[in-house]
C-alpha cells in the first residue's frame, strides 16, 4: 500500500542552528499531516499538524510546510536546542467511510543537536 | 492530568506463549489505537476502536492478534501462541476522537515484549 517515507534518516545540527527534516509522502487522498516527536524510551509526542488546505503552519519554534504539488512535507525547528535530540515521525491521516483512520508513520528522522 | 498508561512496562514471554497487553486511555478520549514498532523503525498500525463503531482491525498482522475495549475506557490486545518476530514495542495511543484534531493523539510509553 501506500506509504509515508523519510529522505534522511540521521540529522546533525549544531545547538543554534536551524534543522529541517523532510518526509515524503505517497497518498495523494492524504489530507491531514502531523509531526510527532520521540524521545527515547518513550511515546510520540504530537508537535504540529497541518491539513492538505494550507501549506504552511507555524508553532512555537517550529514550522510545517506542505507542499501538495510534490508529495513532501517538512518540519523547521529553529535555533535547535539540545533538548530537541529526539526521533522525529511525520505521519499521514485520511478520512474512511465511518470517520478518521489511524495514522501512516513514516520510518522516523534521528536529530542529533551538538553543543 | 493522567496521561495515557500501559502495562505491564516490560514483559519477557516464551516462544508459543499468549500475552496481554492493556492500555488504559485518558477519560473521556473516544478515540483508541494500538501500534507495533520495532527497534529503529517507524509505528505499524495494528487496530483502531472509535467509540460504539465497529473496529478497524486492518493493521493486525495475522490472526494470532487481537484486540478488545471495554466501552470508551480500557483495551487489551491480546497475542496468541507468540513468535521471536513479536518481539517489539507496542503503543497505546487516545485521541478525543471523531473529526476533531484527529492527529492529536496521545500516547502511552509502551510495552516492550520480549519473545524467546
Amino acid at each position: 500500500g501506500e506509504s509515508v517515507g523519510l529522505h534522511l534518516p540521521t540529522l546533525s545540527v549544531q545547538e543554534g542552528d536551524n534543522s529541517i527534516i523532510n518526509c515524503a509522502y505517497s497518498n495523494s487522498a492524504s489530507d491531514y499531516f502531523i509531526w510527532y516527536k520521540q524521545e527515547s524510551g518513550k511515546g510520540p509526542q504530537f508537535i504540529i499538524d497541518i491539513r492538505s488546505n494550507m501549506d504552511k503552519r507555524q508553532g512555537q519554534r517550529v514550522t510545517v510546510l506542505l507542499n501538495k504539488t510534490v508529495k513532501h512535507l517538512s518540519l523547521q525547528i529553529a535555533a535547535t536546542q539540545p533538548g530537541d535530540s529526539a526521533v522525529y515521525f511525520c505521519a499521514e491521516n485520511i478520512a474512511g467511510p465511518t470517520g478518521r483512520r489511524a495514522l501512516t508513520f513514516g520510518s522516523g528522522t534521528r536529530l542529533q543537536v551538538q553543543p | 492530568g493522567a496521561g495515557v498508561s500501559q502495562s505491564p512496562s516490560n514483559k519477557v514471554t516464551e516462544k508459543g506463549k499468549d500475552v496481554e497487553l492493556r492500555c488504559d486511555p485518558i477519560s473521556g478520549h473516544t478515540a483508541l489505537y494500538w501500534y507495533r514498532q520495532r527497534l529503529g523503525q517507524g509505528l505499524e498500525f495494528l487496530i483502531y476502536f472509535q467509540g460504539n463503531s465497529a473496529p478497524d482491525k486492518s493493521g493486525l498482522p495475522s490472526d494470532r492478534f487481537s484486540a478488545e475495549r471495554t466501552g470508551e475506557s480500557v483495551s487489551t490486545l491480546t497475542i496468541q501462541r507468540t513468535q521471536q518476530e513479536d518481539s517489539a514495542v507496542y503503543l497505546c495511543a487516545s485521541s478525543p476522537g471523531g473529526d476533531r484534531t484527529p492527529g492529536e493523539q496521545y500516547f502511552g510509553p509502551g510495552t516492550r515484549l520480549t519473545v524467546t
